[in-house]
């Protein structure tokens, strides 16, 4: 186990609603990455937080946002859901001393009907 | 085009058999190079990262070609074990967004007894 959790581990939303995805980081960890694995795809980075401040997007709508708090948990936020957003989203979390290796959480499936 | 390509399999091989994944990537200005595995509804894991003058590790061999953009893993003696989705990743330079994690759509792999 990686020290990563997420919650929930299974949710079902309906389009244009909005969604709060949780994430603890593994101890002495202050930076999470929030990716999006739709099916039959590798993950896609979405954004990372170091130190509660937004360090690099990717290519996803401003409807996607998020948050990373002092202990260095992190929420992904959807708003306007889209029946698109329908997939598996990781975080990983890593040290500041071994960015290379991230440690991935097992994942929020997000089903939008 | 991809920025991480991979072969789309799926592979199916026996016991023992020895499979070889291959991966390009687009960016030559990458810097990091990573094999991660995937089990069935589960969260990525990392395999190994790659190094130029490849490396080993037990059954699994990764090489890096940076001229040809090319990047492989050779299993040998597979195991019912190695059954999962591989997934090559790279990592770029710079900040922000840059020198996040890129993933391919991963190549699934069936070991059969």
């Amino acid at each position: 186990e990686t020290g990563v959790t997420q919650s929930p581990t299974h949710l079902i939303k309906t389009r244009g609603q909005q969604v709060t995805l949780r994430c603890s980081s593994q101890s002495g960890h202050n930076t999470v990455s929030w990716y999006q694995q739709a099916l039959g795809q590798g993950p896609q980075f979405i954004f990372q937080y170091y130190r509660e401040e937004e360090n690099g997007r990717g290519n996803f709508p401003p409807r996607f946002s998020g948050l990373q708090f002092p202990n260095y948990s992190s929420e992904l936020n959807v708003n306007a859901l889209e029946l698109d957003d329908s997939a598996l989203y990781l975080c990983a979390s890593s040290s500041p001393g071994q960015q290379e290796t991230q440690y991935f959480g097992p994942g929020t499936r997000l089903l939008v009907l | 085009r991809k920025e991480v390509e991979q072969d789309p399999g799926p592979f199916n091989v026996p016991e023992g058999a020895t499979v070889a994944f291959n991966c390009t990537y687009s960016n030559s200005a990458s810097q990091s190079f990573f094999w991660y595995r995937q089990d069935c509804r589960k969260e990525p894991k990392l395999l190994m990262s790659v190094y130029s003058s490849g490396n080993e590790d037990g059954r699994f061999t990764a090489q890096l070609n940076r001229a040809s953009q090319y990047i492989s893993l050779l299993i040998r003696d597979s195991k019912l074990s190695d059954s999962a989705t591989y997934l090559c990743v790279v990592k770029g330079r710079g900040g922000g967004s840059a020198r996040q994690l890129t993933f391919g759509s991963g190549t699934q792999l069936t070991v059969l007894p």
